[in-house]
């Protein structure tokens, strides 16, 4: 199975300030024929399903809004939020898809400072 | 637009089986995978197993023994069985759409999601 690990597991960030998130994964999930990272970002609010933020590790799903964008390769990934906003209080996780069992990092808490 | 709707009981006893059923609507089943998540109260999400768009499946192995994921074609649904359950499962049930045709992928939709409490 490939472990997703995610750090932090909480932090606290002032409105309109940057909020980084990291997921590392316990093996490369880049497939060398297609030379893409198989990785997404959901964001999850209290008593909603997770919605879907980010794929191909730095693919933005339409409408979601631009200050949410993933980065990294290989096996270190980062969700960032450039300018927190009050809505964006929210659980994040991290998928890998490169391989069944498909996996989840454990999720970050994100507050406002 | 595509939708998920979970259904299913909210309580099963010890050693019971729980069942779940998937409805979706505005797309067919018959080009997609199809998964089901779930999440205990207040963890993480664990991805239980799916169904591809051919009805062939793939499980977790840490539930594989238990679960039996299946297609009706003809009402657009799938559903999940997990036999012998205990208080560990118990969790929010998702179901959900695989997004790239006829392979596992990331997750979108996702229906609402229910509640099943394991509970004599």
């Amino acid at each position: 199975d490939i472990v997703m690990t995610q750090s932090p597991d909480s932090l606290a960030v002032s409105l309109g300030e940057r909020a980084t998130i990291n997921c590392r994964s316990s093996q490369s999930v880049i497939y060398t024929s297609t030379t893409r990272n198989y990785l997404a970002w959901y964001q999850q609010k209290p008593g909603q399903p997770p919605k879907l933020l980010i794929y191909w590790a730095s693919t933005r799903e339409s409408g979601v809004p631009e200050r949410f964008s993933g980065s990294g390769s290989g096996t270190d990934f980062t969700l960032t939020i450039s300018s927190l906003q009050a809505e964006d209080v929210a659980v994040y996780y991290c998928q890998q898809y490169h391989s069944t069992p498909l996996t989840f990092g454990g999720g970050t808490r994100v507050e406002i400072k | 637009q595509v939708q998920l709707q979970e259904s299913g009981p909210g309580l099963v006893k010890p050693s019971e089986t729980l069942s779940l059923t998937c409805t979706v609507s505005g797309d067919s089943i018959s080009r997609y995978c199809w998964s089901w998540i779930r999440q205990p109260p207040g963890k993480g999400l664990e991805w239980i197993g799916l169904i591809y768009n051919t009805g062939n499946t793939n499980y977790n192995p840490s539930l594989k023994s238990r679960v039996t994921i299946s297609a009706d074609t003809s009402k657009n649904q799938f559903s999940l069985k997990v036999t012998s359950v205990t208080a560990a499962d118990t969790a929010v049930y998702y179901c959900a759409r695989d997004r790239m045709a006829g392979t596992f992928s990331w997750f979108d939709p996702w229906g609402q999601g229910t509640l099943v409490t394991v509970s004599s």
